[in-house]
């Protein structure tokens, strides 16, 4: 099955600083991968995904890229805020319905002022 | 946007009952489901794939007889934590696909279950 690894664990950044999580994953039939902020005791929220057919997707402060040679992908915050303190989770599967998540382990963001 | 809600979002019991979560999509159908459960400071382990009219799909080292699972309608599928010990404590978390999507997931609030 679908192995997912993500680092780092934690990740301490000033505000106005950027973010990099990086991610890989096993299985190379993944074409789909969506990361997802999580705030303490709260459910997890759909942030940006991307799918193989692209290597960049942006929204505002976000990015992701995806190398699917490399099998890995990165999710990029810029200009981070207090608000961005949260634990993200990258994730893959093979796109479509039913599909089957496989998450990575999180990061702890925390953005100090 | 698709709208899935949990319930109950807290639940404390004692050991030895049995615990229900229900997971219910409001504006879309979900003929799949997943049930994951969060550790706390640990990622979503996936536990289970809730088929509407059809038995779920259990992941390795998911016991199915303790984790029922139910999906009667393409709205509402059902966990029941059975005979629930201290060690079944922790976050549970529903997602549903609707049907006509292409891979985005729609999560539930979560129930976190505490067990005396």
């Amino acid at each position: 099955g679908e192995n997912v690894e993500q680092h780092p664990s934690t990740l301490s950044v000033q505000e106005g600083d950027s973010a990099v999580i990086k991610c890989t994953y096993s299985d190379s039939a993944s074409n789909y991968f969506p990361w997802y902020k999580q705030e303490l005791g709260k459910r997890p929220q759909l942030i940006i995904d991307i799918r193989s057919n692209v290597g960049e997707k942006k929204d505002q402060r976000i990015a992701v890229t995806l190398n699917k040679t490399a099998k890995h992908f990165s999710l990029h915050i810029t200009e981070t805020q207090p608000e961005d303190s949260a634990v993200y989770f990258c994730a893959a599967s093979l796109s479509g319905t039913a599909s089957k998540l496989t998450f990575g382990t999180g990061t702890r963001l925390q953005v100090t002022l | 946007g698709a709208v899935v809600s949990q319930h109950p979002s807290r639940v404390i019991c004692k050991s030895g009952t049995s615990v229900k979560i229900e997971c219910r999509s409001l504006d879309f159908q979900a003929t799949t489901m997943f049930w994951y459960r969060q550790f706390p400071k640990q990622s979503l382990m996936l536990m289970a794939t809730s088929n509407e009219g059809s038995k779920a799909t259990y992941e390795q080292g998911v016991e199915k007889d303790k984790f029922l699972i139910n999906h009667a309608s393409l709205t509402l599928s059902t966990l029941t934590v059975t005979s629930a010990h201290p060690e079944d404590s922790s976050f549970y978390i529903c997602s549903a696909s609707r049907d006509s999507s292409d891979g985005e997931l729609f999560f539930g609030e979560g129930s976190r279950l505490t067990v005396l």
